[in-house]
């Protein structure tokens, strides 16, 4: 078990360029989840998967955002025509999902996302 | 909708000093509640959690009890050390919902010799 890995960990791009960030969840963590946290605040639920499926989107989460899960593994995170207040450090979490019951989310160390 | 709220920060205490940091919530049923840690450089890790009201949370000296009637968490510890310095979030999970949590914005704590 080797946690919960992003690439990159820090991103610097120019306004109106397209970005991607990766995620790789703990092997066989059913869900995967991203947050985004802005300097001085607390992580902000952005969307969810469980296995390949997108099951929730929060309204954070405008058209220029998309995110992927497409063999229920790893996860990427897009943002089109980045904006100055993108800037903000992008978390990704994984947990396992049991009949019944509910798993603690395990976070990665966050890709930390600068638009100049 | 649901929210948590924190004391702010920094908190700066002496090495040994007790610990509180407040944790209130406001949400429409019975949500589970965690306190991260957040250590620099780090990822978040879950510190602890309570699942029902009166349910105490412990781990690595720190505590938190789910009180219902106060709609609290707060965190105590009894001797903080240096290496407790670090920022803690404390959240709430609803039951359903793709268990996604919602965080407070966080309490800095700087532990000092």
């Amino acid at each position: 078990d080797t946690g919960v890995s992003q690439n990159p960990r820090h991103k610097i791009t120019k306004r109106g360029q397209n970005v991607t960030f990766r995620c790789d969840p703990i092997s066989e963590h059913n869900r995967l989840y991203w947050y985004r946290q802005t300097l001085g605040q607390g992580p902000e639920f952005l969307t969810y998967f469980q296995n390949e499926a997108q099951l929730e989107k929060s309204r954070l989460l405008s058209d220029r955002f998309s995110a992927e899960r497409p063999k229920g593994s790893f996860s990427t995170l897009e943002i089109q025509r980045t904006e100055q207040g993108d800037s903000a450090m992008y978390l990704c979490a994984s947990s396992p999902l049991g009949q019944g019951q509910t798993y603690e989310q395990y976070f990665g160390p966050g890709t930390r996302l600068t638009v100049t | 909708g649901d929210s948590v709220t924190q004391m702010e920060g920094p908190v700066t205490l002496s090495e040994e000093a007790f610990l509180t940091i407040n944790c209130t919530y406001t949400a429409t049923g019975y949500p589970s509640l965690f306190w991260y840690v957040q250590y620099p450089g780090e990822g978040l890790q879950l510190l602890l959690k309570a699942t029902k009201a009166d349910d105490k949370g412990s781990n690595k000296g720190f505590e938190a009890t789910y009180r219902k009637e106060t709609t609290s968490f707060h965190l105590e510890k009894g001797s903080v050390q240096v290496s407790d310095s670090a920022v803690y979030f404390c959240a709430l999970r609803m039951a359903g919902g793709g268990n996604k949590l919602t965080f407070g914005t966080g309490t800095q704590l700087k532990v000092e010799l």
